[in-house]
């Protein structure tokens, strides 16, 4: 049968415009949170991180927000071009481990 | 991250082979792990170890074995391979320190295996 999560959640975005991904985590007890960009045929790339204590961190061209109120994560991409094409992934982390969420593909049109 | 390497790249086996995957990184990490990725799901952790002599189960250690030769290496191995072993592995580090909240795990480019 059918695999369960075979078809990514997808978003396509318009080269220039601003994307963003969002994630839900699971523990309130995550204290530390990491985006991941995976590109076709090449392992998960680091692309920010945040802390519990924080809300917001900028990087360049990329912002992660942080709602612990609701156990949201998202991703900003400023005036994502075609090289951004890729599968997101967030990652939560209570100190040892990492957890990681199902993705999300981000398409870009030219 | 050229960092971390894994060989191989891909493999073809049949089923009940034994296949061992090596990992080797040159970051001076203490921390490697061994994950597996199929299609269209995220990242479920295999195997992980914390020092030499410090190996713990992930979340799908059935079926997996692993042994840490050194600092820099840690291979993963498929006792018999089985049809739904086909995946793509990947290999991660990190340098988690006492007092730092943070984890960041770098990965290898992964080894893509199929079990016929």
């Amino acid at each position: 049968g059918e695999s369960v999560g075979l078809h990514l959640p997808t978003l396509s975005v318009q080269e220039g415009d601003n994307s963003i991904i969002n994630c839900a985590y699971s523990n309130s007890a995550s204290d530390y949170f990491i985006w991941y960009k995976q590109e076709s045929g090449k392992g998960p790339q680091f692309i920010i991180d945040i802390r519990s204590n924080m809300d917001k961190r900028q990087g360049q061209r990329v912002t992660v927000l942080l709602n612990k109120t609701v156990k949201h994560l998202s991703l900003q991409i400023a005036a994502t071009q075609p090289g951004d094409s890729a599968v997101y992934f967030c990652a939560e982390s209570t100190g040892n481990m990492l957890t990681f969420g199902g993705g999300t593909r981000l398409m870009v049109k030219p | 991250d050229a960092d971390v390497t894994q060989t191989p790249r891909n493999r073809i086996t049949k089923t009940g082979k034994r296949i061992m995957l090596e990992c080797s990184q040159t970051k001076g990490h203490d921390r490697m792990y061994w994950y597996r990725q199929d299609p269209g799901l995220g990242l479920r952790l295999i195997y992980y170890s914390f020092d030499v002599k410090d190996i713990n189960k992930g979340e799908i250690s059935d079926g997996y074995s692993v042994s840490r030769q050194a600092q820099a290496k840690f291979s993963l191995s498929l006792e018999s391979a089985i049809p739904n072993q086909t995946a793509l592995y990947f290999c991660a580090t990190s340098d988690f320190r006492r007092g730092r909240a943070a984890d960041t795990q770098y990965f290898g480019p992964g080894t893509r295996l199929t079990v016929l």
